[in-house]
Order: C-alpha cells, then sequence, then structure tokens
C-alpha cells in the first residue's frame, strides 16, 4: 500500500519551455503533497507544500511563479517549471501523505535535463 | 533552528560487517524521526520510524531508537548486505507542519 506514482521518470527539453511532472497517489487519498529538489549528493530540499483545494505554500527562496503547484484533486498534484533554463536541471521528488500524523511516502523521482 | 545532521560519507564495509550510521537532531517540541533510503536513481522509501523518545524502529534488520537525552537516533544493523547499498537519509517531522528536515544524507558501499 501506499504508492506514489511520479511521472515522467526522465525528461530532456530545450531551454525556454515549460515541463510539467505529475505527482499521484494510487491507493490512498493525499490531502497534502510535497514537491523536493535534489541536487546531486545532497539532500533534499523542500520547495512547496500543497493541500488538496488551495494554493501551494512555498519555502523561502522558491520562485512560485517559476514552480507552478497545482493540487486539484485528492490523488494528483502537478509541478510546472515554467520556461526551464539549465540551471534548473535537478532531481525532482514528490511525496504525499494521508494524514497529518502519517509519514510521507515518496515518488521515485523525475530527472529533469535543460539544454 | 531544526536541523538533522548525519555523519559523513562514504560508509564502505565488507558483507557481513556492523553497520552505525549517526545522526543527532534539533528542534522544537517532540518531532517524529525517521530514516529513509535512496537506492540509486530513485526516490525515497520509508525504512523505519520513532514517534516518541526511547521507542524502537525496526525494518529488514535494520533498527535506530529515538534518544531524547543525547537529542540521537543512530540507525544500525548487524550484517549489512551487499543489496543494502544506498544511500540514507535520517529526517525529522514536525509535529505541527509535517514537513520534513532531512539531514545531507549517508552513502553506504557494502562489497563483497
Amino acid at each position: 500500500g501506499a504508492v506514489v506514482s511520479q511521472h515522467p521518470s526522465r525528461v530532456i527539453c530545450k531551454s525556454g519551455t515549460s515541463v510539467k511532472i505529475e505527482c499521484r497517489s494510487l491507493d490512498f487519498q493525499a490531502t497534502t503533497m510535497f514537491w523536493y529538489r535534489q541536487f546531486p549528493k545532497q539532500s533534499l530540499m523542500l520547495m512547496a507544500t500543497s493541500n488538496e483545494g488551495s494554493k501551494a505554500t512555498y519555502e523561502q527562496g522558491v520562485e512560485k511563479d517559476k514552480f507552478l503547484i497545482n493540487h486539484a484533486s485528492l490523488t494528483l498534484s502537478t509541478l510546472t517549471v515554467t520556461s526551464a533554463h539549465p540551471e534548473d536541471s535537478s532531481f525532482y521528488i514528490c511525496s504525499a501523505r494521508e494524514l497529518s500524523n502519517q509519514p510521507q511516502h515518496f515518488g521515485d523521482g523525475t530527472r529533469l535535463s535543460i539544454l | 533552528g531544526n536541523s538533522v545532521t548525519q555523519m559523513e560519507g562514504p560508509v564502505t564495509l565488507s558483507e557481513e560487517a556492523f553497520l552505525t550510521i549517526n545522526c543527532t537532531y534539533t528542534a522544537t517540541g517532540y518531532p517524529s524521526l525517521f530514516w529513509y533510503v535512496q537506492y540509486p536513481g530513485e526516490g525515497l522509501q520509508l525504512l523505519l520510524k520513532a514517534t516518541k523518545a526511547d521507542d524502537k524502529g525496526s525494518n529488514k534488520g535494520f533498527e535506530a531508537t529515538y534518544r531524547k537525552e543525547t537529542t540521537s537516533f543512530h540507525l544500525e544493523k548487524g550484517s549489512v548486505q551487499v543489496s543494502d547499498s544506498a544511500v540514507y537519509f535520517c529526517a525529522h517531522g514536525s509535529s505541527n507542519t509535517g514537513k520534513l528536515i532531512f539531514g545531507q544524507g549517508t552513502t553506504l558501499q557494502v562489497k563483497p
């Protein structure tokens, strides 16, 4: 149980394009989803927290107009990297939890490479 | 502020050796503590957790005990296998927001 599916697993695109990453909870209702960014050989940095049906809460230093987050249903959240540039290349990981006292379950991540 | 500090890696062990990865934390309140494991190219998997002082989390031969007096949550395994090679992250979760604060990760390499 508690499976989180993230898609795509890898994407390569040209500078200036926008990229959408999907995060789905397959067997539970995720009232809260989290988006992280991980640089090579470093820890996960929380980018934003999204609760179903409301606006995402972004961490300090994360541009909300650059990283658009939508959590329109209890099983799906999307992260759109708008007008991506090479410095946005990274490993993006989502997580989801059903209730506040339960652990987060992570997707397998998306390797984003901007040329 | 809230933080998690792990021992630096990589940790290189021979198969069947004893493993300890140290983790200490600073936090307000009484956070839950977690160990996550990340295999190459994948997301994180919850390995074990403890929600209050003196709790012991255990899974797949790994153990960690929530030590409030030393603010530690060291990961141990009595006999590691090659398949345990991965990056291990210690984390604590805010009881208010549920946000996770991760340590920097420790790479474990187990050689046959």
